[in-house]
């Protein structure tokens, strides 16, 4: 069964202070691996789609990084507005057209200034 | 203007109540999704539609049934509503790109069944 967990469930940062977050997945064949950030009381946002293991993303503070197990989700130099829950979901090759997304339960992530 | 939109964004109902949730997109795809989110459960698939004619189940369908009245619109309706049902719902949408579909949600709407 294609799984999705992430850890750890909340980290609390110093403004400044780098950290990684991490998604572990089990997938019938990867088709993407999808990072989105999600705000209290609003619907996750796009970050990042990583398609095959070695692969790296980055957008400002963020980086991505992708095996063939896991996920990293680096964050260098937090600011108070990195604060959100960031969630990890991946896209396997399904028989028909599902297109699923199986998402993780997130990381809620707090910088303090 | 946000790209997907869903409406209402708060709701409050009572058992029993039909309700339904809409939503629309200005992104021009043709695939659209519903989506509910549980403190603890992560966003899970209620139904998806690659197009007009096409509508499938997700993984929680029971209790939910959905209309596709063209590309950019997608209804979500609860036809008795219980109170299990509360939840956030966030519609979604992608297009066909070939390699991974990265979907892009909507604001959200929170649902409250008494």
């Amino acid at each position: 069964e294609d799984q999705v967990t992430q850890s750890p469930e909340a980290l609390r940062l110093q403004e400044g202070e780098s950290s990684s977050l991490n998604c572990s997945y089990t997938v019938s064949g990867l088709r993407g691996l999808f990072w989105y950030r999600q705000d209290p009381g609003k619907g996750p946002e796009f970050l990042f789609t990583l398609y095959s293991a070695g692969e790296e993303k980055e957008k400002e503070r963020l980086k991505a990084t992708l095996t063939k197990k896991e996920s990293f989700l680096h964050i260098t130099a937090p600011k108070p507005e990195d604060s959100a829950t960031y969630l990890c979901a991946v896209q396997g090759f399904y028989g028909g057209a599902t297109n699923k997304l199986i998402f993780g339960t997130g990381t809620l992530l707090a910088v303090q200034p | 203007d946000a790209d997907v939109t869903q409406t209402p964004r708060n709701r409050i109902t009572k058992t029993g109540k039909r309700i339904m949730l809409e939503c629309s997109q200005t992104k021009g795809h043709d695939r659209m999704y519903w989506y509910r989110q549980d403190p603890g459960l992560g966003l899970r698939l209620i139904y998806y539609s690659f197009d007009v004619k096409d509508i499938n189940k997700g993984e929680i369908s029971d209790g939910y049934s959905v209309s596709r009245q063209a590309q950019a619109k997608f209804s979500l309706s609860l036809e008795s509503a219980i109170p299990n049902q509360t939840a956030l719902y966030f519609c979604a949408t992608s297009d066909n790109a070939g390699a991974g579909e990265t979907q892009y949600f909507g604001p959200g709407t929170r649902l409250l069944v008494l």
